[in-house]
């Protein structure tokens, strides 16, 4: 049961260059999200979906694009990398079937991928 | 949007000590979760609730609805509790799951 994966743990990028991050759950949940956490500042969310073939922008959405093709996997892309996207990066994944009655929360996290742009 | 405040930013604790942490929120909510972050950088999810009282083993998570608070205890504090805890509320909007995050508070557990 391998849950959240996220692919690079690492990442250097030089300003300009592209990339994908990775991101793939095997609970067959619905929702899917990306995150990005700066030192001093909360989770900010920059992309999410709520199913295949569904996605929306969150609060952050500049210089990042997503796509879900499939229930399982949701990628991140940077088009042209800055600075300014130097941070680590969460996936979460949930379903939409919140058991209250339970104790522990359905929202299930990558390990993170820690990006630096130079 | 709703505004999510955390109490204290960092806490720093004898080994066996009752630890509480605070989270205050803006705006009415449908659930809050209680999430832990290990120097390691992963994130797990210890609680989700939206009304009275949870407990899992050491751990204690309560909220008031009324007030807009919640309250996450640690009883018999050991130094592998030292983590950042997050405190997220899920209001309407705001992406698949809704979620507002704090900045998190930084527990040291010293033995």
């Amino acid at each position: 049961n391998a849950g959240v994966t996220q692919t690079p743990k690492f990442q250097v990028l030089k300003t300009g260059q592209s990339m994908t991050l990775q991101c793939a759950q095997d609970m067959n949940h619905e929702y899917m999200s990306w995150y990005r956490q700066d030192p001093g500042m909360g989770l900010r969310l920059i992309h999410y979906s709520v199913g295949a073939g569904i996605t929306d922008q969150g609060e952050v959405p500049n210089g990042y694009n997503v796509s879900r093709s499939t229930t399982e996997d949701f990628p991140l892309r940077l088009l042209s990398a800055a600075p300014s996207q130097t941070s680590v990066y969460f996936c979460a994944s949930s379903t939409r079937r919140q058991d209250l009655s339970s104790y522990n929360s359905p929202l299930h996290f990558g390990n993170g991928t820690r990006l630096t742009v130079t | 949007k709703n505004e999510v405040e955390q109490s204290p930013q960092n806490l720093t604790a004898q080994e066996g000590e009752f630890i509480t942490i605070n989270c205050s929120y803006s705006v009415g909510i449908s659930a809050l979760h209680w999430l832990q972050q290990h120097p390691g950088g992963g994130i797990v999810s210890l609680f989700m609730l939206s009304s009275g009282k949870k407990k899992h083993g050491r751990l204690i998570a309560t909220i008031n609805i009324q007030e807009k608070h919640s309250s996450l205890h640690i009883t018999a504090s050991h130094p592998r509790d030292s983590a950042v805890y997050i405190c997220a509320v899920r209001s309407s909007g705001g992406g698949a799951d809704g979620l507002t995050f704090g900045k998190g508070t930084h527990l040291i557990i010293q033995p």
